[in-house]
């Protein structure tokens, strides 16, 4: 079974400027996740969705990141425009519903100089 | 509001020795109590996860975790250390209910001595 895919692996920009990332969750999975996991701290929930709608996006900073799940499969988070605090790693996750095992990516690397 | 602690920020232990990580947690009712390990780029694994019913849970890799719920704790533990486990480790609580969230402590990075 294919795990959770997420691109870029690595991505280096400047203040300022937007960045994409994309994730394809494992097939089958109805719930996607995205995390920000800043260097020495455990994954925080951004935003959650069910199928292509959002469950909980309460710590999402919505004024520059945006996400969407249009077709209720692979997902893409926005950053516009980029902070210097927003370097982290950007973790995708899926399961199939409450209570059961989250499968992580290998997640994206954001350096923002 | 749920958290989680993980008062253990760096562990280090010789090979073949035991192990013991802790976790503590703040939720209203029974969690949903999880492990994760994470090496170095990558994704998080989990090891174990606790839903109900016995509270001695085992993991893949050897690990096992109990589940104390008058001490608010699910530590994590293995009896023999191999330098393959040298890793950061999460412990996380989940919601229930619709969301699913999960809550993570900030980790313990083990490094393990030959």
């Amino acid at each position: 079974e294919a795990g959770v895919a997420q691109s870029p692996r690595y991505k280096i920009i400047e203040k300022r400027q937007s960045v994409a990332f994309w994730c394809n969750p494992i097939s089958g999975h109805a719930t996607l996740y995205w995390y920000q996991q800043i260097l020495g701290q455990g994954p925080k929930l951004l935003i959650q969705f069910q199928n292509n709608g959002v469950v909980d996006d309460s710590q999402l900073p919505k004024d520059r990141f945006s996400a969407e799940r249009l077709k209720g499969v692979d997902s893409t988070l926005k950053i516009q425009p980029a902070k210097l605090e927003d370097s982290a790693v950007y973790l995708c996750a899926s399961s199939t519903g409450e209570g059961n095992e989250q499968f992580f990516g290998p997640g994206t690397r954001l350096t923002v100089l | 509001a749920q958290s989680v602690t993980q008062p253990d920020i760096h562990i280090t232990v010789s090979e073949g020795a035991s192990l013991e990580l802790r976790c503590n947690y703040s939720y209203g009712a029974t969690p949903y109590l999880f492990w994760y390990v994470q090496s170095p780029g990558q994704g998080l694994q989990l090891l174990l996860k606790y839903f109900s019913g016995d509270t001695l849970v085992q993991g893949i890799k050897g690990f096992e975790a109990e589940f104390k719920r008058s001490q608010s704790s699910f530590n994590l533990r293995k009896p023999s250390v191999h330098w393959s486990d040298a890793a950061e480790y999460f412990c996380a609580v989940g919601a229930r209910g619709a969301t699913n969230k999960l809550i993570f402590g900030t980790g313990t990075l083990l490094a393990v001595q030959p």
